[in-house]
């Protein structure tokens, strides 16, 4: 089953502009991750923020982590035609001893 | 330094025959985990392995197996190919596993049944 679930299921925003995705999980987490995919290729990992972490920055990816709502959203800021991809979040959580994935958030920037 | 390579990047079966996809982890990562993606479904975890030995094992039939050798390398095995198996299988290495820390993904082989 899926521990996590992303919002919106798609996105769509011109090229400049920010995108913010969201996360929703249902069980205590160790931790939670974000990754890309392009077009039906392999994932890539961009960020992983631990249960006791509330914010963590890479680039221009910002996310944040709300234990007490089971949620975490991913920002990016500046976006750019490159960012069109899939993302998911994935969770550590407690008792499954694997990363279990939601099902994504598509994203579309257009120039 | 080299990523994770998935061997072969497509492959078209008949249904009832049986499949093996290969994936070689990053050089120093003892932990290999598959998953299988599909449009319904999004990505289901098959199993994971670690030195050799499988740690974890989601919700599959027993057609599906796999193996680690003792250079992390690894293989899945799907036998008895059904038509819904058709799909996109990731391997994934990591350090310790179990979600522990990030994966690296390969870049998948996509399997279709006919």
């Amino acid at each position: 089953s899926q521990q996590g679930e992303e919002d919106p299921q798609a996105l769509s925003i011109q090229e400049g502009e920010n995108a913010t995705m969201n996360c929703s999980y249902k069980t205590s987490i160790n931790n939670l991750q974000w990754y890309r995919q392009n077009s039906g290729r392999g994932l890539v990992h961009l960020i992983l923020i631990r249960s006791n972490e509330r914010e963590k920055h890479s680039g221009r990816l910002r996310v944040t982590l709300d234990t007490s709502k089971k949620s975490s959203s991913l920002l990016i800021t500046a976006s750019r035609a490159a960012d069109t991809a899939s993302y998911f979040c994935a969770t550590d959580a407690a008792g499954y001893s694997t990363l279990t994935f939601g099902k994504g958030t598509m994203l579309l920037v257009s120039p | 330094k080299a990523g994770v390579t998935q061997t072969p990047r497509y492959l078209i079966k008949t249904r009832g025959q049986q499949v093996t996809l290969s994936c070689s982890p990053i050089s120093g990562h003892r932990s290999v985990s598959w998953y299988q993606q599909t449009p319904g479904q999004g990505l289901q975890f098959l199993f994971e392995y670690f030195s050799e030995t499988q740690r974890n094992k989601g919700n599959f039939p027993g057609r599906f197996s796999g193996r680690q050798f003792s250079n992390s390398r690894s293989e899945m095995n799907v036998s008895t190919l059904e038509l819904g198996d058709s799909a996109l299988y990731l391997c994934a290495s990591s350090l310790a596993g179990q979600g522990i820390d990030g994966y690296t993904f390969g870049s998948g082989t996509r399997l279709t049944v006919v």
